[in-house]
């Protein structure tokens, strides 16, 4: 499958602990974004990465998620010291980069904090 | 910022029975268009997509969306409905004044197809 992974694809943890996501592209896309969707929702934008910049980041996206693309490739999506509002399904994108183009969704890591 | 606008949150259709699904975007400029469908326990795809041309676009599964530019709209439309096409249909919005491709998405419409 050459398709959008993510891992896990579903996270359970306790209030004030950290969680760390990982996202693999479409190997040859070079944007990647971060959504995330709770409950009677669409995908809400949180951050987005042209190779290993990140070029953008939503006023969502607080002091305590980080994410990382660190070689242009795979990227990551920590939060530190998650609260319940955290719990939510997060998604990964990807597209090409060709001026106009869809993005391709990976299918989400669930993560409910208790 | 950009916004979208779904009218219908729950839609429930028996098999046969044509399909339009409202979306209303707001933003002055250019805009790219797309429908997604996320089926049940699957991801979201893409179900068709405007960039620019004729605004009659057709995606896969006998879909087709109209962009009247003039309403700011981009409803989706089936002539017959499946009791597969029971999903969720995001439509979604991005804007040509950045490279960027990120897209603001619609909050969904659930259809429920009944056999």
């Amino acid at each position: 499958d050459t398709g959008v992974s993510q891992n896990p694809r579903h996270k359970i943890t306790k209030r004030g602990q950290n969680v760390t996501f990982r996202c693999d592209p479409i190997s040859e896309h070079n944007r990647l974004y971060w959504y995330r969707q709770t409950l009677g929702q669409g995908p809400e934008f949180l951050t987005y990465f042209q190779n290993e910049a990140q070029l953008e980041k939503s006023r969502l996206l607080s002091d305590r998620f980080s994410a990382e693309r660190p070689k242009g490739s795979f990227s990551t999506l920590e939060i530190q010291r998650t609260e319940q509002g955290d719990s939510a399904m997060y998604l990964c994108a990807s597209d090409p980069d060709r001026g106009a183009d869809e993005q391709f969704f990976g299918p989400g890591t669930r993560l409910t904090v208790l | 910022a950009q916004s979208v606008s779904q009218h219908n949150h729950h839609v429930i259709l028996s098999e046969a029975a044509s399909l339009e699904l409202g979306c209303n975007y707001s933003y002055g400029g250019t805009v790219n268009l797309f429908w997604y469908v996320q089926y049940p326990g699957q991801h979201l795809q893409l179900l068709l997509k405007y960039f620019s041309g004729d605004p009659l676009v057709k995606g896969i599964k006998g879909f087709e969306a109209e962009f009247i530019k003039s309403k700011f709209s981009f409803n989706l439309r089936k002539p017959s409905v499946q009791w597969s096409d029971t999903a969720e249909y995001f439509c979604a919005v991005s804007t040509h004044n950045t490279n960027a491709g990120k897209s603001t998405f619609g909050d969904g419409t659930t259809l429920t197809v009944k056999p």
